[in-house]
């Protein structure tokens, strides 16, 4: 199982609403983040999970919260967020190794999970 | 974060021909480089990756070129393809294990 899944594909939220995107992964990837991408930009970085404990967070506003309740389960709770919030969010896993392999750096990104917020 | 760009955000080709995007990097101490494909509506696809130890490297119809001295990585595509048509991004890995992307180059193919 080389997947990474997200859900929900498509999410419409209001401004005081609390919702929460969810990813799952089953590679035993120890590393998980989550990515926001607008439209014909490149992915923003926004947090890095390592061994389920968050190792970076990039300056991302609280109205973003991570969360990693076990090493398969990546969440994004999302609460009073703006319309300029409304992008895609992407995560993505990859194998978390402090020793150097090319081949296993990669990150594994899922489909997305296309957030309006009215 | 870091900085990663390109320096063309379109490039037509015709089909059959070879194409070269290429990215820049800011971070000298970068490790590892990547890039990804990423098709209209879906998550950005693995393509092939290089580490910063070398300068080279090939894979089916792909070849990434590393040079390190001014901070450039080139994505040659051999007999470009229809299904090619995508947007293309190079990513590094900073030191947390965290990658940052570039710019990103649209690619259009043209039959």
């Amino acid at each position: 199982d080389t997947e990474v899944t997200q859900t929900p594909k498509h999410l419409v939220m209001g401004m005081t609403n609390k919702k929460s995107l969810k990813c799952e992964q089953h590679m035993g990837h120890r590393a998980m983040y989550w990515y926001k991408q607008k439209a014909k930009k490149p992915p923003e970085l926004m947090f890095v999970y390592s061994y389920e404990k968050l190792s970076i967070n990039e300056s991302v506003p609280s109205r973003f919260s991570p969360e990693c309740p076990n090493s398969s389960l990546l969440n994004l709770h999302l609460h009073a967020l703006q319309p300029e919030d409304s992008a895609l969010y992407l995560c993505a896993s990859s194998r978390r190794t402090e020793s150097f392999d090319a081949n296993t750096g990669e990150l594994f990104f899922g489909e997305g999970s296309r957030l309006t917020v009215l | 974060g870091e900085s990663v760009g390109l320096h063309l955000p379109t490039l037509s080709v015709q089909e059959g021909d070879n194409s070269i995007i290429n990215c820049a990097y800011s971070n000298s101490a970068s490790d590892y480089f990547i890039w990804y494909k990423q098709e209209s509506g879906k998550g950005p696809q693995f393509i092939i990756d290089i580490r910063s130890n070398m300068d080279k490297r090939q894979g089916q119809r792909v070849t990434v070129l590393l040079n390190k001295t001014v901070k450039h990585l080139s994505l040659q595509i051999a007999a470009t393809q229809p299904g090619d048509s995508a947007v293309y991004f190079c990513a590094e890995r900073g030191s947390g294990n965290q990658f940052y992307f570039g710019t990103g180059t649209s690619l259009t193919v043209i039959p």
